[in-house]
């Protein structure tokens, strides 16, 4: 089993849409969880932390269930400028390595 | 504030040859990982320096291997290149301290290709 998870996609949806994703780690001793934002043939970026308490910017909210073992990006009023791969991480390992997932693509249409 | 530099931004080598990719630390920044990106999949762990030792390795064979200098800034360099090398690598400096670790901040990514 990977150590973050996600599902690929891609997600296509309607400007002003709600869309969701999630990603689950296997690493219960898992610290720290981000999501980047990565567009094509570019490098990923940080979009936000995720903190145990949920965190919200705007149009976005990501969430922490650690009973379950997953985090979740919520975006809501989809913009066509959304349209990119969405990275989950999580540091794995005494030495705290950020592990990526594979990337979940979305893609926002008119 | 200066952000995470890489060098080249592309390459083309053979099969067999050598490699060296560069990275320079975003200012303040005392931790160094390196990536391997393959199309259509997400950046796998190659190796992590902090204070210029070894502090994590991924699941890479030996001819990766890598460096970090005094100023933070680091080298990756690959051996006996295979064409399966040919993919985005990445270097993200944060900071460490303790338990507490930053996000990381990415280059724009060297692009190595391998004929």
């Amino acid at each position: 089993r990977k150590e973050v998870e996600q599902d690929p996609g891609p997600f296509n949806v309607p400007e002003g849409a709600t869309v969701a994703f999630n990603c689950t780690y296997s690493n219960s001793a898992s610290q720290s969880f981000f999501w980047y934002r990565q567009d094509c043939r570019k490098e990923p970026k940080l979009l936000m932390s995720v903190y145990s308490s949920g965190n919200e910017d705007g149009r976005f909210t990501a969430q922490l269930n650690r009973a379950s073992q997953y985090i979740s990006l919520l975006i809501r009023d989809s913009k066509l400028s959304d349209s990119a791969t969405y990275l989950c991480v999580g540091s794995s390992g005494g030495s705290y390595i950020p592990t990526f997932g594979r990337g979940t693509s979305l893609i926002v249409h008119p | 504030e200066t952000g995470v530099t890489q060098s080249p931004t592309h390459l083309i080598k053979t099969r067999g040859q050598q490699v060296t990719l560069r990275c320079s630390s975003q200012s303040g920044h005392n931790t160094v990982s390196w990536y391997q990106q393959a199309l259509g999949q997400g950046p796998q762990f190659i190796f992590q320096y902090y204070r210029e030792e070894e502090n994590g390795r991924g699941n890479f064979p030996p001819r990766f291997s890598g460096l970090q200098f005094p100023n933070y800034s680091s080298e990756l360099n690959v051996n006996a290149l295979e064409l399966d090398d040919s993919a985005l690598y990445l270097c993200a400096s944060s900071i460490k301290q303790g338990h507490y670790n930053s996000p990381l901040h990415f280059g724009n990514g060297t692009r190595l290709t391998v004929t």
